[in-house]
């Protein structure tokens, strides 16, 4: 049974980085799919960061991309976001995935953790 | 970016009733659309795939079609179970992209 597990602070302060962890259990991440990051902001839809394949390769929103990076540590099977430059817009619920490598739907999602940004 | 414009943005449906949501696309998707389903406090869960194949234990009488920019996702017979909201999502583009979703509510 795939799952996945954010992590991270709830609150951030505006200007800062918010960071977030995934971790997947039931799966190897290294053995193929892309990895990836959606988000929903209060009583809104959702919107994809990003998303990253076990080699590296990222793709990202370009609404974001000055602001996001990402990395995969396969000894721990976990995937990170780091978001830059925080502002309240960026409070949601964000949700890390496992979406398919050629069809790229997302099949397994992890709970949602919810990130506050407010000084 | 490929915008997809799901309709009507509330589906007011009584238990038993068939329900009909509609999911447009900018441009061209070919078949590479999902189907989610969300209910309150939980992650969306994907009901459809590839536009029209039913994720593992989702029930039949869920069923999507279309293709290109028109999808439509039919639920025949709405159970209790069912009143949620469903997004659809494209997977032809980079960036992926979200419809902005259907609640489908009591009647």
């Amino acid at each position: 049974q795939v799952q996945l597990q954010e992590s991270g602070p709830g609150l951030v302060k505006p200007s800062e980085t918010l960071s977030l962890t995934c971790t997947v259990s039931g799966y190897s991440i290294s053995s193929g799919y892309y990895w990836g990051w959606i988000r929903q902001s209060p009583g809104k839809g959702l919107e994809w960061l990003e998303s990253v394949y076990h080699t590296g390769t990222t793709y990202y929103n370009p609404s974001l991309e000055s602001r996001v990076t990402t990395s995969v540590d396969t000894s721990s099977n976990q995937f990170s976001l780091k978001l830059s430059s925080v502002t309240a817009a960026d409070t949601a619920v964000y949700y890390c995935a496992r979406g398919g490598y050629t069809f790229h739907y997302f099949d397994y999602w992890g709970q949602g953790t919810l990130v506050t940004v407010s000084s | 970016e490929i915008v997809l414009t799901q309709s009507p943005a509330t589906l007011s449906v009584s238990p038993g009733e068939r329900a009909t949501l509609s999911c447009r696309a900018s441009q061209s998707v070919s078949s590479n659309l999902a189907w989610y389903q969300q209910k309150p406090g939980q992650a969306p869960r994907l009901f459809i795939y590839g536009a029209s194949t039913r994720a593992t234990g989702i029930p039949a009488r869920f069923s999507g079609s279309g293709s290109g920019t028109e999808f439509t996702l039919t639920i025949s017979s709405l159970q209790s179970e069912d009143f949620a909201l469903y997004y659809c999502q494209q997977y032809n583009n980079w960036p992926r992209t979200f419809g902005q979703g259907t609640k489908v509510d009591i009647k």
